[in-house]
């Protein structure tokens, strides 16, 4: 399953409001989604799995939706910490596949 | 504290091997297969594989086959990725991983630090 992500790269500011898309290109098998925070020089961090339930230790502007072939990350008010690369995961079939990012970046 | 650490950076000559190893601390080793992940310089994720920690059993993605071996000494609770014939698009970081607690899936919640891998004449 190819994910495609979209934008690549968000310019934005601090307590702005944000989402990002993942599109798969079949069906991802029981919304099996996961989204991932990724900073330079750091192993990524889950933040979203299940499409839509939030890992342990993310806080709740981070918020997950979606289900077949389309899904969204957003959070709610930027905070300075946000800004990294996403990325969206199926693991619904093998091969567990990734999208290849979105990068917000502080305008 | 449940921690995956990984050995340090290698670099190795084309055609060289390398031997990554993920060293398990705070949990019981056999309890979660492990799955190693790699990212190209500047590049996105890439499934790699998994191995079983309690059978040794690894399954490889298509493109991961023939020169790269998932590895485990469970009596140290260490896992090992081995990449034979090294070629210049080896270069990456390597990262190990192990799925969250909550639901039996692959997505992971802890991850190794990651091993940088350059390949260079």
């Amino acid at each position: 399953i190819v994910l495609t992500q979209s934008p690549g790269t968000l310019s934005l500011s601090p307590g702005e409001r944000v989402t990002l898309s993942c599109r798969a290109s079949q069906s991802v098998r029981s919304s099996y989604l996961a989204w991932y925070q990724q900073k330079p020089g750091q192993a990524p961090r889950l933040v979203i799995y299940d499409a839509s339930s939030r890992a342990t230790g993310i806080p709740d502007r981070f918020s997950g939706s979606g289900s077949g072939t389309d899904f969204t990350l957003t959070i709610s008010r930027l905070e300075p910490e946000d800004f990294a690369v996403y990325y969206c995961q199926q693991y619904g079939s093998t091969p567990y596949t990734f999208g290849q990012g979105t990068k917000l970046e502080i305008k | 504290q449940v921690q995956l650490v990984q050995s340090g950076s290698e670099m190795k000559k084309p055609g060289a091997s390398v031997k990554v190893s993920c060293q398990v601390s705070g949990y019981r080793f056999t309890d979660y297969h492990l799955h190693w992940v790699r990212q190209a310089p500047g590049q996105g994720l890439e499934w790699m594989g998994w191995i079983n920690t309690n059978t040794g059993n690894p399954t490889y993605a298509q493109g991961f086959t023939g020169r790269f071996v998932f590895s485990l000494d469970a009596s140290v609770s260490a896992a090992y990725l081995q990449i034979s014939s090294l070629r210049a698009e080896d270069a990456a970081v390597y990262y190990c991983a192990r799925r969250i607690t909550v639901a039996a899936r692959p997505v992971y919640e802890i991850w190794g630090q990651g091993t940088k891998v350059t390949v260079s004449s």
